[in-house]
């Protein structure tokens, strides 16, 4: 069964500097993987999206994802925050049935 | 282009009240997710339906939740009688079902309070 893990439920970072959020996904199949933020009193938006074409997968707002199989992982990154990026991220694996399962979440504090 | 409206956006009710939730999926989207939001246990997937069908509602927590999809445009997520535990935000999210690739598009949700 497909699942993934988020590492670290809180990341602080200054403003201008590197943000790095983990994911760690399991699957017996190739994967199907995705980032989602979430604001204050909003739903989820789709940052980025891993279908098999290419390894780093740019996303909106700058951001980007790194698919590595070695290492079964999918970590988020931006070269610098902004004070706009502080939200909630949410990493996510397909399922079989075209459901989608939800890591617990990794909420990002941007510091001035 | 409209994305996946919820309504109401909010809701206050007495315990024991029906609550009715109401999800207008993308137009075109054939798959449709309800989720519940909580700081305790995070974003759960209460069902989902696929071409109207519901095919997983495992995570359901109890018979006084119910869904129903009556038709391609709109679902439904019902609790009755409500009890302060349900209080959450419910999420409705819609995708297509062809392609492993496709996301799902989330709406703003429902803040539901049961007092």
């Amino acid at each position: 069964a497909q699942s993934v893990t988020q590492l670290g439920s809180h990341v602080s970072v200054s403003e201008g500097a590197l943000v790095l959020l983990r994911c760690n996904y399991s699957s017996s199949v190739p994967p199907y993987l995705f980032w989602y933020v979430q604001y204050p009193n909003q739903g989820l938006q789709l940052l980025l999206k891993y279908t098999s074409a290419a390894t780093l997968v740019k996303g909106i707002n700058g951001f980007e994802a790194e698919f590595k199989k070695s290492e079964t992982s999918f970590h988020l990154t931006k070269p610098s925050a902004h004070m706009s990026d502080a939200a909630e991220y949410f990493c996510a694996v397909k399922g079989q049935n075209n459901d989608m399962r939800f890591g617990a979440g990794t909420r990002l504090t941007v510091k001035p | 282009d409209a994305g996946v409206i919820q309504s109401p956006r909010h809701e206050v009710t007495e315990m024991g009240q029906e609550v009715t939730l109401r999800c207008k999926p993308i137009s075109g989207h054939n798959s449709l997710f309800w989720y519940r939001q909580t700081m305790m246990r995070g974003l759960e997937l209460l069902i989902y339906f696929n071409n109207n069908v519901p095919i997983d509602d495992s995570g359901m927590p109890e018979d006084r939740f119910s869904a129903k999809m009556p038709n391609a445009s709109f679902s439904t997520l019902k609790i009755q009688p409500s009890e302060p535990r349900d209080s959450a935000v419910y999420f409705c999210a819609s995708s297509l079902r062809q392609g492993f690739n496709q996301p799902q598009h989330f709406g703003d949700g429902t803040r539901l309070s049961i007092l």
